[in-house]
């Protein structure tokens, strides 16, 4: 079964550090890749996502993410982060061809950056 | 342009009875999907509609079930709630297959 592994549960940074959260999926087939955020109080939002192309791709406020296939990995950046990045991150992915465009999502990375 | 809509955003209900959650899509988006999320974990797939067909469904019960109307909008049914439905329930709506999915705020449901 296709499933998705956020290795950090719960990460603690200082203003101006740098972030970098690890995704890795489990399907060998096609697959179109998603990060999304939940600000406190909001609903989830589209981080970035990619597709095919350069697996390097840039998303909203500065972050990106890395797509490298052979390590099934899908892993978040961000070179400095800011007391606002405070949120729970989502790493999801879909099998492309398949019947449903249903999101498998990993269960979050809740990310606390401290002023 | 509104983006995806839920209604209601909080709701109450006892163990047993019914409940019929709602949610209107971006326009011109065809898809629409519906997604339990309960504190901890990431959203888990529970329905996926396009062009008012059933494309897919989650590991839930029968007592779950959902149906999309001509204008696209969506809703989801659970019956015979158990304490166990408590969670927020989202929607997501994608303009075609295979495309990013747009989330609505969600419902908040607690059986008690």
């Amino acid at each position: 079964a296709q499933s998705v592994s956020q290795h950090n549960h719960h990460v603690i940074l200082s203003e101006a550090a740098s972030l970098e959260l690890g995704c890795n999926y489990s399907y060998g087939g096609t697959v179109n890749l998603f990060w999304y955020v939940q600000y406190p109080g909001q609903h989830l939002q589209l981080l970035l996502k990619y597709f095919s192309g350069d697996p390097l791709v840039k998303g909203i406020k500065g972050f990106e993410a890395e797509f490298i296939k052979s390590k099934f990995s899908f892993n978040l950046r961000k070179p400095s982060v800011q007391w606002s990045d405070t949120a729970e991150y989502f790493c999801a992915v879909i099998s492309v061809g398949g019947a449903t465009n249903k999101l498998i999502f990993g269960t979050g990375t809740l990310l606390a950056v401290q002023p | 342009d509104a983006g995806v809509t839920q209604s209601p955003t909080h709701l109450i209900k006892t163990r047993g009875q019914q409940v019929t959650l709602r949610c209107s899509p971006i326009s011109g988006h065809k898809s629409v999907s519906w997604y339990q999320q309960v504190l901890g974990q990431g959203p888990q797939f529970i329905f996926q509609y396009y062009e008012k067909e059933e494309r897919g469904r989650g590991n839930f019960p029968d007592r779950f079930s959902a149906r999309q109307f001509p204008n696209y909008s969506s809703e989801l049914n659970v019956n015979a709630l158990l304490l166990g439905d408590s969670a927020l329930y989202l929607c997501a709506s994608s303009r075609e297959m295979n495309t990013e999915a747009f989330f609505g705020q969600g419902t908040r449901l607690t059986v008690v």
